[in-house]
């Protein structure tokens, strides 16, 4: 059975702190990782990986893939109370379109 | 932008009731999806469309069908609400690209309530 862990389930940091979120995934035929942001209402897309090696960038926020040991990293610098969130991790395999989903890492980011 | 609308943003039934939830997408979308989220089990998968009046499966379809009599309109149906249906639904769209993108683009999502 595919499977997506996220670790941790949960975050609480202060402003200006760096964090990382942790992705792991068992997938048969592997295709691509997402990374979504969900603030109290429908998530919304942060980054698509396929390679490994190559990191995504977004502002404060950066991704990379490691295909080889089946994670991938989410890091925001400087946090921000605005980066209060939940982020998810989901897998697409090369079957078809659906997506995978880990349970989601609660971030919360205190002044 | 991609515009994914969902017929009511939070809802209260009764148990055995019928319930519709609908979605509908602006962006020709091929695939349509619905996902349950609750607490500590992330989003799973109900059922999905590839196409106009084709359907599958997800993960979790007891007690759940669906409609897709139009593109841009996929519709969940709890044929008898029950308690344990008590969740936060979320409809997405995507293109028909694989290996392109396969991004999904998320509603707001409706808060069902089962009494």
């Amino acid at each position: 059975e595919d499977k997506v862990v996220q670790s941790p389930l949960s975050l609480v940091v202060h402003e200006g702190d760096t964090v990382t979120l942790n992705c792991s995934y068992e997938v048969t035929n592997f295709r691509s990782l997402l990374w979504y942001k969900q603030e109290k209402k429908a998530p919304t897309f942060l980054f698509m990986l396929t390679s490994s090696g190559i990191e995504k960038k977004s502002g404060r926020l950066s991704s990379i893939l490691d295909k080889k040991e089946l994670f991938s990293i989410l890091n925001i610098t400087a946090t921000q109370t605005g980066d209060s969130a939940v982020y998810l991790c989901a897998v697409a395999e090369t079957s078809g379109s659906r997506l995978t989903f880990g349970e989601g890492t609660q971030l919360t980011v205190n002044p | 932008d991609v515009k994914v609308t969902q017929s009511s943003r939070y809802l209260v039934k009764r148990t055995g009731e019928k319930v519709f939830l609908e979605c509908v997408q602006d962006m020709d979308h091929e695939n349509m999806f619905w996902y349950r989220q609750d607490p500590g089990l992330g989003l799973r998968l109900i059922y999905f469309s590839y196409d106009v009046k084709m359907k599958e499966k997800g993960d979790i379809p007891e007690g759940y069908s669906v409609s897709r009599e139009k593109k841009e309109r996929f519709s969940l149906i709890l044929e008898s609400a029950s308690t344990n249906q008590t969740s936060m639904y979320l409809c997405a769209s995507s293109p028909h690209l694989a290996g392109t993108t396969d991004t999904q683009y998320f509603g707001p999502g409706t808060r069902l309530t089962v009494l």
